[in-house]
């Protein structure tokens, strides 16, 4: 039974450009967070998918934004990339209770 | 709003002797409270969770906490340090919302195990 999987697991773009990172949730969940994790801290709430909708929001600026499908996986976009989101970006799903979170291995997104 | 202390961002210990990793929570409901290891360049991995019950819990690889709400605190324990315990160490608060949650974690605490 595969986990959380994540692609890829190692980007680089130039500050302004825009990123798509991708989740795959672990087999039997249905709702898929984002967080970012920037390098010496803890991972930061973006925002939660369920049913195909942003269900919550981190403090987060309107470039971050995301998309779930209808076989559950997920989608994060960032546009107009700054030096500043460089972190690694993990994703975890769950089962429709916290009970239940598991995470990915992430995706290290470096901006130069 | 929820929050996350982790009193001390790096611990030393020396094999075999006790871990102790301190973290106090702010919540305005009941809290589901966890504990996460990562190591280098991975995710994370669950070690705990208190959601409601039995106020000490025992996670994977001897760790344990107790949920203790009059001070507000989810310390993580381990009797006998051992040199693969060596890793950065969150905790974490969440509850549910509205029909969802999210997750709120501290800053983390590196541990470090002395041969």
């Amino acid at each position: 039974d595969a986990g959380v999987t994540q692609s890829p697991t190692h980007l680089i773009k130039t500050r302004g450009q825009q990123v798509t990172l991708r989740c795959s949730p672990k087999s039997g969940h249905d709702t898929v967070s984002w967080y970012q994790q920037a390098l010496g801290q803890g991972p930061q709430f973006i925002f939660q998918y369920y049913e195909e909708e942003e269900r919550q929001r981190g403090n987060f600026p309107d470039r971050f934004s995301g998309h779930q499908f209808p076989n559950y996986s997920s989608e994060l976009n960032v546009n107009a990339l700054l030096l500043g989101d460089s972190a690694l970006y993990l994703c975890a799903s769950s089962a429709q209770h916290i009970n239940r979170v598991a995470f990915g291995s992430g995706t290290r997104l470096t901006v130069v | 709003a929820q929050s996350v202390t982790q009193l001390g961002s790096h611990v030393s210990v020396s094999e075999g002797a006790l871990v102790l990793l301190r973290c106090n929570y702010s919540s305005s409901v009941p809290p589901y409270l966890f504990w996460y290891v990562q190591y280098p360049n991975q995710g994370l991995q669950l070690l705990l969770k208190y959601t409601t019950g039995a106020t000490l819990v025992k996670g994977i690889n001897g760790f344990e906490a107790e949920f203790k709400k009059s001070e507000t605190s989810f310390h993580l324990t381990k009797p006998s340090a051992h040199m693969s315990d060596a890793a950065e160490y969150f905790c974490a608060v969440s509850d549910e919302r509205d029909g969802g949650f999210k997750t709120i974690f501290g800053a983390g605490t590196r541990l470090f195990v002395k041969a």
